[in-house]
């Protein structure tokens, strides 16, 4: 069965620093989405990406996140000056459309020091 | 009010028992709903869809009442495989975001 892979599985970083995460889609699937869950806490929306574009935000998703579609497999989260705050788990989803199924890879667990 | 709102549990149960969960939604413009089951510390696995004239899956059935803003999850015959957390999961239909409750956390016993 097709999966959704994510690479690194553990993160640590110093607080200020940048990280990419990065997610490998189901392949023919054309909705990417990053959630991310805080520990002891439920899953939230980050982005939502779709035609090379992102289609969707949440407030969490500010400056200091961004996404790339960099070639026709990897689908990249990237943030660019670490807080402590954003210590979480983070899943790359995918679908295959509208209101569909999204279909969840076994995440990066980042830790911020 | 919370846009998914869940029971969070813990709902311990022995094998063989049938145990059900409920959540409310807020927004009625959701359009799809679903289940998903999420082991500790891992990531959400779909369970199933959730469809208007109800839908099961094995041992598994889902309802939605849509006039009540309510979806159901019944597990039958449960077994010490099935302790995990269910997250009740909306879409709202005008967007592609999920929404999801806190979930239900069941722990099957022998």
């Amino acid at each position: 069965e097709p999966e959704v892979t994510q690479t690194p599985s553990h993160q640590v970083t110093q607080m200020g620093q940048e990280v990419i995460l990065r997610c490998v889609p189901i392949s023919n699937h054309l909705y990417f989405y990053w959630y991310r869950q805080i520990l002891g806490q439920k899953v939230e929306f980050l982005v939502s990406f779709y035609n090379n574009e992102i289609s969707e935000k949440s407030e969490i998703f500010d400056d200091q996140f961004s996404v790339e579609r960099p070639d026709g497999s990897n689908f990249t989260l990237k943030i660019r000056s670490t807080k402590l705050e954003d210590s979480a788990m983070y899943f790359c989803a995918s679908g295959s459309g509208m209101n569909q199924p999204q279909h969840f890879g076994d995440g990066t667990r980042l830790s911020i020091l | 009010r919370k846009e998914v709102e869940q029971d969070p549990g813990p709902f311990n149960v022995p094998e063989g028992a049938t145990v059900a969960f409920n959540c409310t939604y807020s927004n009625s413009a959701s359009q799809s709903f679903f289940w998903y089951r999420q082991d500790c510390r891992k990531e959400p696995k779909l369970l199933m869809s959730v469809y208007s004239s109800g839908n099961e899956d094995g041992r598994f059935t889902a309802q939605l009442n849509r006039a009540s803003q309510y979806i159901s999850l019944l597990i039958r015959d449960s077994k010490l495989s099935d302790s995990a957390t269910y997250l009740c999961v909306v879409n709202m239909g005008n967007t592609d975001k999920l929404i999801f409750g806190t979930g239900t956390r069941l722990q099957v016993f022998p």
